[in-house]
């Protein structure tokens, strides 16, 4: 079966600094995608970032990037210059073949003024 | 506006008192599901539908049902509700064009069974 975990329950960052919040999954898959995903106090879940297991190139977003190592399945979420507006819950989530997301516990990012 | 919605956003009800909760999409999308989240387990899938009256379990199905009469509408029915079912309850949509395509989801539905 597979798993995601994200050990980290909450990490904090002053800022305009850089943070980076950890997620590692669990699969016998070989065609996958991996997503983060954002949800501020408002609820709603927003995408990040995605990543094709295939592609080697690391996904970027503006202040979003991934560092993704898939012989360690490592899927890590890294955002530069921290904004206020970054605050929020960060899921990371695996996506396969049958289309079902299997998401991890979540981090909660607190941004320091 | 493309969008997923919910209703309704909170709901304070009593146990055994049956109740649905509506999901609506304007996206055409094919694919839709139903996630409850909780505190520490993140998002688990409750049911999906791959398009209309096809509807299959995700990993936490007992206490819910789902129809997919028509294309843009995913209610998730709780005939007989009980408090382990309090919980934050997402409706999210997909295309069926690749699953790399993003998912939309509803503002979320807050539900509180004493």
């Amino acid at each position: 079966a597979q798993t995601v975990t994200q050990s980290q329950p909450e990490m904090s960052v002053q800022e305009a600094e850089t943070v980076t919040l950890s997620c590692t999954y669990d699969t016998s898959e070989s065609d996958y995608y991996l997503f983060w995903y954002k949800q501020p106090p408002s609820r709603q879940m927003i995408l990040v970032i995605r990543q094709e297991a295939y592609k080697q190139q690391n996904a970027t977003e503006n202040r979003f990037s991934v560092n993704f190592q898939k012989a360690a399945k490592s899927f890590s979420l890294k955002i530069s210059d921290s904004q206020l507006g970054d605050a929020a819950m960060y899921f990371c989530a695996f996506g396969y073949s049958n289309y079902q997301l299997i998401w991890g516990a979540g981090t909660k990012l607190i941004i320091k003024p | 506006e493309a969008q997923v919605t919910q209703n309704p956003r909170y709901l304070i009800t009593v146990t055994g008192k049956k109740l649905t909760v509506t999901c609506s999409q304007n996206m055409n999308h094919e694919y839709m599901s139903w996630y409850r989240q909780d505190p520490g387990l993140g998002l688990r899938q409750i049911y999906y539908s791959m398009n209309v009256e096809v509807t299959d379990k995700g990993d936490v199905p007992e206490g819910y049902k789902v129809s997919r009469k028509e294309k843009r509408n995913f209610p998730l029915i709780l005939e007989s509700p009980s408090p382990n079912q309090t919980s934050l309850y997402f409706c999210a949509s997909s295309n069926f064009g690749g699953f790399n395509t993003e998912a939309f989801f509803g503002q979320g539905t807050r539900l509180t069974v004493v």
